[in-house]
C-alpha cells in the first residue's frame, strides 16, 4: 500500500476497544467539519459530517463532537475492528462561494487482534 | 458502480517530460478537484473546478495545468514535471451544494515518481 501513514500521529487501540480521534481546527466560520478514512492503497472515503450549529452526530458505530469554543472535533469509534485500521482525515468546509475542503496531516489508527 | 476513475494509478517519468493524469466520474457531479499527498502534509488541494468550463487554483498550483471540457472528465497536466511533484495525487467529485460539497468521492490515486 501506499506509505501515507509515515510521520503520522499513531493510535493503538485494542480490538474491541473504543477509539477517540482528536482534530483541532483553525476557522471558526468553518459550516460544516468532516471526517474521513482512508485505508492503505486507496483514496479518502467520507465517513461523516457535522454542521457548526450542532455539537455532537452519530452514525453506525461512530460518533463525532464539535467544541467550538476550544476549536477541537473528535471521532469516536465504538468497538474498534480491524478494518478500522486507516489513517482518518478531519476537514473543515470553508464555505463561501467554493465550499472549499482544508483537510488536517491525519491520524494512524492501528488496531490490535 | 459510482467511482472516480484516474489513470494511470503508477508512473514514473524524468524532469521535463510532459505527462497528463486523466479523472472520469460517473455520478454527474458538478464539483471536480486535484489534490496532492504528501507524508506529514495531509492533502493540499491543486485545482478544481465548479462545473463545464470553470476552473480555478487551489492551494498548490504551480507547475499544473487543469481542463475540464466534458462534466465527467478533469485531466491534471503537467507540462515539464520536475522532482518535487513526485507525489501521490488523488482526483475527487462531489454534488454542489454546501452539504453535497462535504462527500467527496475520490478517485483510487496515481503516485507518479520524477526522476
Amino acid at each position: 500500500g501506499e506509505s501515507v501513514g509515515l510521520h503520522l500521529p499513531t493510535l493503538s487501540v485494542q480490538e474491541g476497544d473504543n477509539s477517540i480521534i482528536n482534530c483541532a481546527y483553525s476557522n471558526s466560520a468553518s459550516d460544516y467539519f468532516i471526517w474521513y478514512k482512508q485505508e492503505s492503497g486507496k483514496g479518502p472515503q467520507f465517513i461523516i459530517d457535522i454542521r457548526s450549529n450542532m455539537d455532537k452526530r452519530q452514525g453506525q458505530r461512530v460518533t463525532v463532537l464539535l467544541n467550538k469554543t476550544v476549536k477541537h472535533l473528535s471521532l469516536q469509534i465504538a468497538a474498534t475492528q480491524p478494518g478500522d485500521s486507516a489513517v482518518y482525515f478531519c476537514a473543515e468546509n470553508m464555505g463561501g462561494a467554493t465550499n472549499k475542503l482544508i483537510f488536517g496531516t491525519g491520524t494512524l489508527l492501528a488496531v490490535q487482534p | 458502480e459510482a467511482q472516480v476513475t484516474q489513470n494511470p494509478r503508477y508512473l514514473i517519468t524524468v524532469t521535463g517530460k510532459k505527462l497528463t493524469v486523466t479523472c472520469s466520474q460517473n455520478m454527474n457531479h458538478e464539483y471536480m478537484s486535484w489534490y496532492r499527498q504528501d507524508p506529514g502534509l495531509g492533502l493540499r488541494q491543486i485545482y478544481y473546478s465548479m462545473n463545464v468550463e470553470v476552473t480555478d487554483k487551489g492551494d498548490v498550483p504551480e507547475g499544473y495545468k487543469v481542463s475540464r471540457k466534458e462534466k465527467r472528465n478533469f485531466p491534471l497536466i503537467l507540462e515539464s514535471p520536475s522532482p518535487n511533484q513526485t507525489s501521490l495525487y488523488f482526483c475527487a467529485s462531489s454534488p454542489w451544494g454546501r452539504s453535497g460539497a462535504n462527500v467527496l468521492t475520490f478517485g483510487a490515486g496515481s503516485r507518479l515518481t520524477v526522476l
